[in-house]
């Protein structure tokens, strides 16, 4: 079965500072990955996704990703973070035939003055 | 289009009370779905459907029915609410269910308290 898994739970980086998010994911095969963000009281928006090609992707609001198959990885990246990045981040893989995502747990984001 | 849209927005349910959650999207998907949502856990999903008349049953499917007799809605009924179901619960949808490849639309979700 497929899991993932996001080893921090909280993360607190001062505004204008790098970031990086971890994701660890269990798959047979090579997956389809993602990254979603949720704000407080939100729904999910979709940052940046993964099916093949090339491992480093972009997404939005400056966002991007790198797959590492080797270590089952899908870190999240920004160089600079903005105030209203705060949010919390969830990796989630997709399955290859039919549509069912599965979540990691979600880190939480917080973005000092 | 306004999207997937869900109500209530939030509900207080006495245990052993039943209610059904909205869910509604105006875009033609084929794959609609429910998650709940708690600390810790992330998203889980609870039931998903793969088109009008077909369901099926997620992770976490106990306690909860749901149906999709039309293309647009995918309710979501908790047949007798307990504590445990204490959760967010958000619909989502995509436009197809063959494929995780398409991004999957996320309503707002609702905010449910069992007492």
């Amino acid at each position: 079965a497929q899991s993932v898994t996001q080893p921090d739970i909280h993360i607190t980086v001062s505004e204008g500072a790098s970031l990086e998010l971890r994701c660890n994911y269990s798959y047979g095969a090579t997956p389809y990955l993602f990254w979603y963000v949720q704000s407080p009281g939100q729904g999910l928006q979709l940052l940046l996704k993964y099916f093949s090609g090339d491992t480093l992707v972009q997404g939005i609001k400056g966002f991007e990703a790198e797959f590492k198959r080797s270590q089952s990885s899908f870190n999240l990246r920004k160089p600079s973070v903005h105030w209203s990045d705060a949010a919390e981040y969830f990796c989630a893989v997709g399955a290859i035939a039919g549509n069912m995502l599965t979540f990691g747990g979600g880190t939480r984001l917080m973005v000092k003055p | 289009n306004a999207g997937v849209t869900q109500t209530p927005k939030f509900q207080v349910l006495k245990t052993g009370q039943s209610m059904t959650l909205q869910c509604a999207q105006d875009m033609n998907h084929e794959y609609m779905s429910w998650y709940r949502q708690d600390p810790g856990m992330g998203l889980r999903l609870i039931h998903y459907s793969v088109g009008a008349g077909i369901t099926d049953q997620g992770e976490v499917p106990n306690g909860y029915n749901v149906s999709r007799s039309t293309t647009e809605d995918f309710p979501l009924r908790l047949l007798s609410a307990a504590p445990s179901q204490t959760s967010v619960y958000f619909c989502a949808s995509s436009r197809t269910a063959t494929s995780s490849r398409y991004e999957q639309y996320f309503g707002p979700g609702t905010r449910l308290t069992v007492t």
